[in-house]
């Protein structure tokens, strides 16, 4: 099972809207709304902000987003802040009954 | 309030074993389905196994398949992993965490363990 494609790093400014994608296969993100997406603070435990490909979690900001395309998810960031700075992982569901992560993407407001 | 609380790791040499221990409360544990998911230093997250609810059906990644054994006691609220023949590509923080109700994500996740495997 090969990790989702996630770009290395992302930037943008205070205000702006950003988005992060992952790319998967017709095994994995392509075949199932099974897409997680997960931010993570350097030396903090993961967080759950978007599943199912476009839910959101209760108590997450409605700034988050998720939306696929064939084989590609993306996670949205409307009204960048200076705490969103952090690491994003996007997960799928695979047909081979596992999940994978992608690489990882980390985050800058500049 | 989920909690979730690790223990079991350590120092250990290649080739050896280990066994973590994933404590659960704040939920009714025997409903969900339960996960471990691992980050090595300065890495990215890589999901390692998972369990069903009743404990019947488990899963695991290509990397772990055959080394490690995932179970759970739900008279104990506990979730275990079993690591064998542990290599150095192993040395990771050991996350143990619970699925959403639907199975399709994680919507909880402990502390971590960390494991070094080095000799």
């Amino acid at each position: 099972q090969s990790a989702l494609t996630q770009p290395a790093s992302v930037s943008g400014s205070p205000g702006q809207s950003i988005t992060i994608s992952c790319t998967g296969t017709s095994n994995d993100v392509g075949a199932y709304n099974y897409v997680s997406w997960y931010q993570q603070h350097p030396d903090k435990v993961p967080k759950l902000m978007i599943y199912d490909v476009i839910k959101r979690p209760s108590g997450v900001s409605d700034r988050f987003s998720g939306s696929k395309s064939g084989n590609t998810a993306s996670l949205t960031i409307s009204g960048l802040q200076a705490e969103d700075e952090a690491d994003y992982y996007c997960t799928s569901y695979t047909s081979s009954s596992t999940w994978v992560f992608g690489g990882g993407t980390k985050l800058t407001v500049l | 309030e989920v909690q979730l609380l690790e223990s079991g790791g350590g120092l250990v040499q290649p080739g050896g074993s280990l066994r973590l221990s994933c404590a659960a409360s704040g939920f009714t544990f025997s409903n969900y389905a339960m996960t471990w998911v691992r980050q090595a230093p300065g890495k990215g997250l890589e999901w390692v196994s998972a369990l069903s609810g009743s404990g019947a059906t488990t899963y695991y990644g290509d990397s772990v398949r055959g080394r490690f054994t995932i179970s759970r006691d739900n008279s104990k609220n506990t979730l275990y992993l079993q690591m064998n023949s542990l290599r150095a590509e192993d040395t990771a923080v050991y996350y143990c965490a619970k699925c959403l109700t639907s199975g399709t994500g994680i919507d909880y996740w402990g502390q971590g363990t960390l494991v070094t495997v080095s000799s």
